[in-house]
C-alpha cells in the first residue's frame, strides 16, 4: 500500500523568503507524485507532477519539486514567497501500474507573513 | 473550457436524514472520482468511475453511501442515512482518459456537508 507523509501541518514564512514544504512517500515501486494546492472554499488545483524523466519538476506560480528516490522524498519549493501563495498544499502519490487512484497526505497550511 | 461543476455548495442536515450531491465533469472526460475530505485531512477516494462503470469503490461505506454515473457523464453521490461523522467536504474530480496513474485530475469546488 502507498502512503504519503507531509511534515508540518502548518508552515509560516515571510514574504520574499524561501518556501519549503516537505513530502515523503512509501511505495513498493517508484510512484507518480503530485502536488496540489487548495485555496479557501475551492477545489484542488495541480501545481506539478512527476511521472518519469527529469527529477526536477517545474510547476505553476514559480513552484518546483525534486524527486529523490534515495530519500523517498518530493519536497516542494519556491524561492520567494508571495502573499498569494497562502493556501493548503497536498502531496499525493499514485501507482504507475494501477488505476489513477490518488493517495493524499494530510496537507500543509502555508501562511505568508507580510 | 468549463471546469468540474458541483452542487449544492453547502448543505446542512440532521443525522439520519438523506442527502444527494451532483457533479458534472469536464466535457469528454472518461473518468470521474468522488472524494471525501474531512477537516484537517487529505481527500480520501470514495469511488471511481470509468465511463459509467465502477473501477474502485473499496472505500465507499456501502451500507449508507451510493453513487451512480448517468450515461457516463453526470454523477450523483447519496448518503442515507447520514451520520455525524459524514460531515466533510465532498469533492468531485475528472480526468480525460483513465490512463495509468499519470493523468491530472481536475477538481470541482466541493460540497461542504454539515450533519447536526
Amino acid at each position: 500500500a502507498q502512503s504519503v507523509t507531509q511534515l508540518g501541518s502548518h508552515v509560516s514564512v515571510s514574504e520574499g523568503a524561501l518556501v519549503l514544504l516537505r513530502c515523503n512517500y512509501s511505495s513498493s515501486v517508484p510512484p507518480y507524485l503530485f502536488w496540489y494546492v487548495q485555496y479557501p472554499n475551492q477545489g484542488l488545483q495541480l501545481l506539478l507532477k512527476y511521472t518519469t524523466g527529469a527529477t526536477l519538476v517545474k510547476g505553476i506560480n514559480g513552484f518546483e519539486a525534486e524527486f529523490k528516490k534515495s530519500e523517498t522524498s518530493f519536497h516542494l519549493t519556491k524561492p520567494s514567497a508571495h502573499m498569494s501563495d497562502a493556501a493548503e498544499y497536498f502531496c499525493a502519490v499514485s501507482d504507475p501500474f494501477g488505476n489513477e487512484k490518488l493517495t493524499f497526505g494530510t496537507g500543509t497550511r502555508l501562511t505568508i507573513i507580510p | 473550457e468549463a471546469g468540474v461543476a458541483q452542487s449544492p455548495r453547502y448543505k446542512i442536515i440532521e443525522k439520519r436524514q438523506s442527502v444527494a450531491f451532483w457533479c458534472n465533469p469536464i466535457s469528454g472526460h472518461a473518468t470521474l472520482y468522488w472524494y471525501q475530505q474531512i477537516l484537517g485531512q487529505g481527500p480520501k477516494l470514495l469511488i471511481q468511475f470509468q465511463n459509467n462503470g465502477v473501477v474502485d469503490d473499496s472505500q465507499l461505506p456501502k451500507d449508507r453511501f451510493s453513487a451512480e454515473r448517468l450515461k457516463g457523464v453526470d454523477s450523483t453521490l447519496k448518503i442515507q442515512p447520514a451520520k455525524l461523522e459524514d460531515s466533510a467536504v465532498y469533492l468531485c474530480a475528472s480526468s480525460p482518459r483513465g490512463a495509468r496513474g499519470e493523468e491530472t485530475q481536475y477538481f470541482g469546488p466541493g460540497t461542504r456537508l454539515l450533519v447536526l
